[in-house]
């Protein structure tokens, strides 16, 4: 079965400072991986995606995920956070059954103070 | 492109009514699903479709009930309305062919509160 484990409900970054946001999955297949955010009271906008082109994924707004099979990793981070980063976070999975259903992590609450 | 779209955003139920959750897309997109979000948790698959006419479970369908008889839209039906289902529901879409990333897109969503 697949899963996502996100570490870390909360975060709290300075602006300016680095963001990282943990993901780990686990899939006996080799996984198509997704980011995603959601601003409060909207619905979730795709960040980047992990399809086995390449290990270091960029994606909008600055961020980035670098794809780690050997620590079954896909950590999101961006170089300096801004005050329009605050969100919710949510890493997932494609699973392959179930029409291709996304299985999410429970999410990240990043908050940027100033 | 308006791309996913929901109605009503937000809704009120008593115990026991029931109402739809409509959900249209102007993609083309042949798989949609619904989804719910519970706080503090991922959303989870309530249903989906891969064309239409064509339905089937997912994770957590139980008091619910979906139909699809066009492309465009996937309406999501609770019929006897419990407290339980007082959630975020999200509609998305993707388009599914071999050897595609089919990114899924989603809608705002509809904030369900059953009282």
């Amino acid at each position: 079965a697949q899963s996502v484990t996100q570490l870390g409900s909360h975060v709290s970054v300075s602006e300016g400072a680095l963001v990282l946001l943990r993901c780990n999955y686990s899939s006996s297949v080799p996984p198509y991986l997704f980011w995603y955010v959601q601003y409060p009271n909207q619905g979730l906008q795709l960040l980047l995606k992990y399809t086995s082109a390449a290990t270091l994924v960029k994606g909008i707004n600055g961020f980035e995920a670098e794809f780690k099979k050997s620590e079954t990793s896909f950590h999101l981070t961006k170089p300096s956070a801004h005050m329009s980063d605050a969100a919710e976070y949510f890493c997932a999975v494609r699973n392959y059954n179930q029409g291709g259903k996304l299985i999410f992590g429970q999410g990240t609450e990043l908050s940027v103070k100033p | 492109n308006a791309g996913v779209t929901q109605t009503p955003k937000f809704r009120i139920l008593k115990i026991g009514q029931s109402m739809t959750l409509q959900c249209t897309q102007d993609m083309n997109h042949n798989y949609m699903y619904w989804y719910r979000q519970d706080p503090g948790m991922g959303l989870k698959l309530i249903y989906y479709s891969v064309g239409a006419g064509i339905t089937d479970k997912g994770e957590v369908p139980n008091g619910y009930n979906v139909s699809r008889s066009t492309t465009e839209d996937f309406p999501l039906r609770l019929e006897l309305a419990a407290p339980s289902q007082t959630s975020v529901y999200f509609c998305a879409s993707s388009q599914q062919m071999r050897g595609s990333t089919d990114t899924q897109y989603f809608g705002p969503g509809t904030r369900l509160t059953v009282l």
